[in-house]
């Protein structure tokens, strides 16, 4: 089966700084890769996604990139608020369900 | 619109008893999941469903059974509680194959 690996698991910044968060995949055929943000107490929340037929995705302040030949992606979040802390995990699908990283605290102080 | 909404939010149950937890999703989607998560462990697949009728074993399904009897609910049922089963217990639904899941807030079960 599938298996994902994270780094780190913790990250602490400055506002204003930039994160990435990277993670590396198994399963070659894995073509679905979702980042979540997950708040203390909620569910986790989807963020931004990127599939195996595009190698670079960017919302506002959040990107990730995909690089199928050494089979790994990364989130970059750059000018981080405060509002950013959380936990981050990524995730891969080669078919009906999610493996996902074991997550990323970040931590960002003003 | 409510999105996925899970019932209860917290229980503490004693070794043995059952119980069935309940997950329930207004926006039509066929695929519903059932995760634990356990503290350094990510989230991980306990089964899934693709549509009314239909269910299948995830990563961790050991010591739980679900049914999908309605295509808006899904139940995740222990029948027999352990304290290896404390954890925090989420919900899932996406449209389809490879698409975006969409989570509830969770069950905080501790049992004793």
């Amino acid at each position: 089966g599938e298996n994902v690996e994270q780094h780190p698991s913790t990250l602490s910044v400055q506002e204003g700084d930039s994160a990435v968060i990277k993670c590396t995949y198994s399963d070659s055929a894995s073509n679905y890769f979702p980042w979540y943000k997950q708040e203390l107490g909620k569910g986790p929340q989807l963020i931004i996604d990127i599939r195996s037929n595009v190698g670079e995705k960017k919302d506002q302040r959040i990107a990730v990139t995909l690089n199928k030949t050494a089979k790994h992606f990364s989130l970059h979040i750059t000018e981080t608020q405060p509002e950013d802390s959380a936990v981050y995990f990524c995730a891969a699908s080669s078919d009906s369900t999610l493996t996902f990283g074991k997550g990323t605290m970040l931590l960002v102080s003003p | 619109n409510a999105g996925v909404t899970q019932t209860p939010k917290f229980r503490v149950l004693k070794t043995g008893q059952s119980m069935t937890l309940l997950c329930a999703q207004d926006m039509n989607h066929e695929y519903m999941y059932w995760y634990r998560q356990d503290p350094g462990m990510g989230l991980r697949l306990i089964h899934y469903s693709v549509g009314e009728g239909t269910t299948a074993k995830g990563e961790v399904p050991d010591g739980y059974n679900v049914s999908r009897l309605k295509k808006q609910n899904f139940l995740l049922g222990l029948e027999s509680a352990a304290p290896s089963q404390t954890s925090v217990y989420f919900c899932a639904s996406s449209y389809g194959r490879n698409q975006p899941q969409h989570f509830g807030d969770g069950t905080r079960l501790s049992i004793l």
